[in-house]
């Protein structure tokens, strides 16, 4: 099947530092990614819509200038946390959308820890 | 707005137990209904996924049901074992793609 891969899996970093989380298609294009944030016992929420070529959408309340989303090449979408502080630990993971002949189907990366310290 | 919502939130049963996990969504304008597992520290594994136009899936001791008109969705897990412990997520795919995932019901199961 399809594999969505994340990088990396794990990420300290010092607070008031940038931190760039890779989500590659591997063996398929994706036009559209999601980007998807989750803290401590709590639900994943979308953050936002990537989509290649142009600019990502935005869920209410994330600051696009905080979470900058890259999404240049049809396997590649990047989030990148600036000015990374504690609250911004949390557990992000990517899905991309594949579509096939027969539909389009999500898959999931296997997800980014960030700890900021 | 699509809302998910999961019940209960937590759930601990003894090994052996067939439970049923509850998700209810407030729109039922969906392309799909999916069930994640999520381990600590770990991320989602699919389970079943559920199309807008089929009304259940199986896999193994899971059965998953959807009733789109009425906004529900279940997951039957027959005779529960420990390994089965985590949080399992029920997430709502709309029209436009993106998936609307509820809070989770934690469960445990005893040895």
């Amino acid at each position: 099947g399809a594999v969505v891969s994340q990088h990396p899996s794990w990420v300290i970093c010092k607070s008031g530092t940038s931190v760039k989380i890779e989500c590659r298609s591997l063996d398929f294009q994706a036009t559209t990614m999601f980007w998807y944030r989750q803290f401590p016992k709590q639900s994943l929420m979308l953050m936002a819509t990537s989509n290649e070529g142009s600019k990502a959408t935005y869920e209410q309340g994330v600051e696009k200038d905080k979470f900058l989303i890259n999404h240049a090449s049809l396997t590649l979408s990047t989030l990148t946390v600036t000015s990374a502080h504690p609250e911004d630990s949390s557990f992000y993971i990517c899905s991309a959308r594949y579509r096939g002949s027969s539909g389009n189907t999500i898959y999931f990366g296997e997800g980014s820890w960030l700890t900021v310290v | 707005k699509q809302e998910v919502t999961q019940i209960p939130a937590a759930l601990s049963v003894p090994e052996g137990e067939n439970l049923v996990l509850n998700c209810s969504f407030t729109d039922s304008a969906i392309y799909n209904l999916q069930w994640f597992r999520q381990d600590p520290g770990k991320g989602l594994t699919s389970l079943l996924l559920i199309q807008s136009s089929q009304r259940e899936q199986t896999s193994g001791r899971l059965n998953a049901s959807l009733d789109k008109s009425s906004g529900r969705s279940t997951l039957y897990i027959a005779a529960s074992q420990p390994g089965d412990s985590a949080t399992y997520l029920c997430a709502v795919r709309r029209v436009g793609n993106d998936m609307r995932f509820g809070a989770g019901t934690r469960l445990t199961v005893k040895p």
